[in-house]
């Protein structure tokens, strides 16, 4: 399986603890997105890496969300001292720069990893 | 402001109907517009892209983008019930989606 990979898949946790989701992009995508998606609304960004680099981290990103990309492959999302607000789907994306996928700029989705806060 | 704003939904629409969903973005700097489809409790998927003004078809599927007036459009021609999903619009040099619309197509 060559797509993009979220692990875990669903996670329940208690309020105040901590939570990491995993992201591996697609092979040779350089540009990596975090979205978290509730019921009935569309995907809410959250932020953006370019390689290693975090470009772009949405105003509603609270500074209990972290995410990191330390080697410009995987990434991870941690959330510290859940609360239950922060249940979501929440979903990675990666694009490529070179090639068709990336004049198209075509974002290809993980199957998502869904928290639920109690 | 919202960047991208849909027409509010859910939409239902019977089997063999055309639906029509559509877009109005706040960017006129915009050149590219994406439509995602998302089945229930699945991630989202892209259907269609376009670039320039006017139409663009693949099959069942129209993607209309007017760049003065600000809004891109999908229609869908003789809806299947597995057509049924939230269609999502999103500009392409953006972060941001639409808050999405359901359709539901009635056997």
């Amino acid at each position: 399986d060559t797509g993009v990979s979220q692990n875990p898949r669903h996670k329940i946790t208690k309020r105040g603890q901590n939570v990491t989701f995993r992201c591996d992009p697609i092979s040779e995508h350089n540009r990596l997105y975090w979205y978290r998606q509730t019921l009935g609304q569309g995907p809410e960004f959250l932020t953006y890496f370019q390689n290693e680099a975090q470009l772009e981290k949405s105003r509603l990103l609270s500074d209990r969300f972290s995410a990191e990309r330390p080697k410009g492959s995987f990434s991870t999302l941690e959330i510290q001292r859940t609360e239950q607000g922060d249940s979501a789907m929440y979903l990675c994306a990666s694009r490529p720069t070179k090639g068709l996928a990336a004049n198209t700029g075509e974002l290809f989705f993980g199957e998502g990893s869904r928290l639920t806060v109690l | 402001q919202k960047e991208v704003e849909q027409n509010s939904g859910p939409l239902s629409v019977p089997e063999g109907a055309i639906a029509s969903l559509n877009c109005t973005y706040s960017d006129r700097g915009s050149q590219s517009f994406f439509w995602y489809r998302q089945y229930s409790g699945k991630s989202p998927e892209l259907i269609m892209f376009i670039y320039s003004n006017g139409d663009k078809e693949d099959g069942r599927f129209t993607a209309q983008l007017n760049k003065a007036s600000q809004y891109v459009s999908l229609l869908i021609r003789d809806s299947q019930p597995s057509d049924s999903a939230t269609y999502l619009c999103k500009m392409g040099n953006q972060f941001y989606f639409g808050t999405g619309t359901s359709l539901t197509v009635i056997p």
